[in-house]
């Protein structure tokens, strides 16, 4: 069990759903991100969060919205996917940016 | 922007065998990590280097900070079947807040 714990680990959803991803850390960490992992890919750094207030978009597409109520809590808002969005979508925190991350196991995401 | 290059890209090796990989940059790095993720996991901190030079073990994993700044390795010594995985070297860069950027990864199989 780590210090980071994502719901759900596999999501099957349709290109008109709508769902969303949920990124918890107990570790007291002020910095959280959203990655996404696709085959043969590196790690995607996606969205940038330091104290609640985003401090990266990384030219993601709008069909994904993050959301940080608090410096605990991380969502994912999905919309209108496409099926090349399917990817292992991971949360890291950290206690400041660029310092090491602690990784979630992930969302498996597939979208049909 | 900072590019991580790892080599080699996958490896198969029979359990047992010692096991080097490396990671190079164009760049200078003040911090190396490396992290491994197991199947269907997300990656998990292993060592980390702070300092040119620094060598650092963790059990059977060895790494080392390269004197130019701009490169590391990372060993495993004797290996068994739980190494499986992917190994990710990660470096802090600077795009505005401090961000870990990563290698594409070395993914390793060990044959019983």
């Amino acid at each position: 069990e780590t210090g980071v714990t994502q719901t759900p680990r596999h999501l099957v959803m349709g290109m008109t759903n709508k769902k969303s991803l949920k990124c918890e850390q107990h570790l007291g960490h002020n910095a959280m991100y959203w990655y996404k992992q696709s085959a043969k890919k590196p790690l995607e750094l996606m969205f940038v969060y330091n104290f609640k207030e985003q401090t990266e978009n990384n030219s993601v597409p709008s069909r994904f919205s993050p959301e940080c109520p608090n410096s605990s809590h991380l969502f994912l808002h999905l919309h209108t996917l496409q099926p090349e969005d399917s990817a292992l979508y991971l949360c890291a925190s950290s206690q400041d940016p660029g310092v090491g991350y602690t990784f979630g196991s992930g969302t498996r995401l597939t979208v049909v | 922007g900072q590019q991580l290059n790892q080599s080699p890209q996958s490896m198969f090796i029979q359990e047992g065998e010692d096991v080097s990989m490396n990671c190079t940059s164009s760049s200078i790095f003040n911090t190396w990590l490396w992290y491994k993720q197991d199947p269907g996991e997300g990656p998990v901190l292993l060592i980390a280097l702070y300092k040119a030079g620094e060598l650092t073990s963790n059990g059977r994993l060895t790494a080392q900070f390269g004197i130019t700044r701009k490169d590391s390795f990372l060993n495993i010594s004797a290996s068994i079947p739980s190494d499986v995985g992917i190994y990710f070297c990660a470096g802090p860069i600077w795009a505005g807040s401090y961000q870990l950027t990563f290698g594409k990864g070395t993914k390793l199989s060990v044959i019983p």
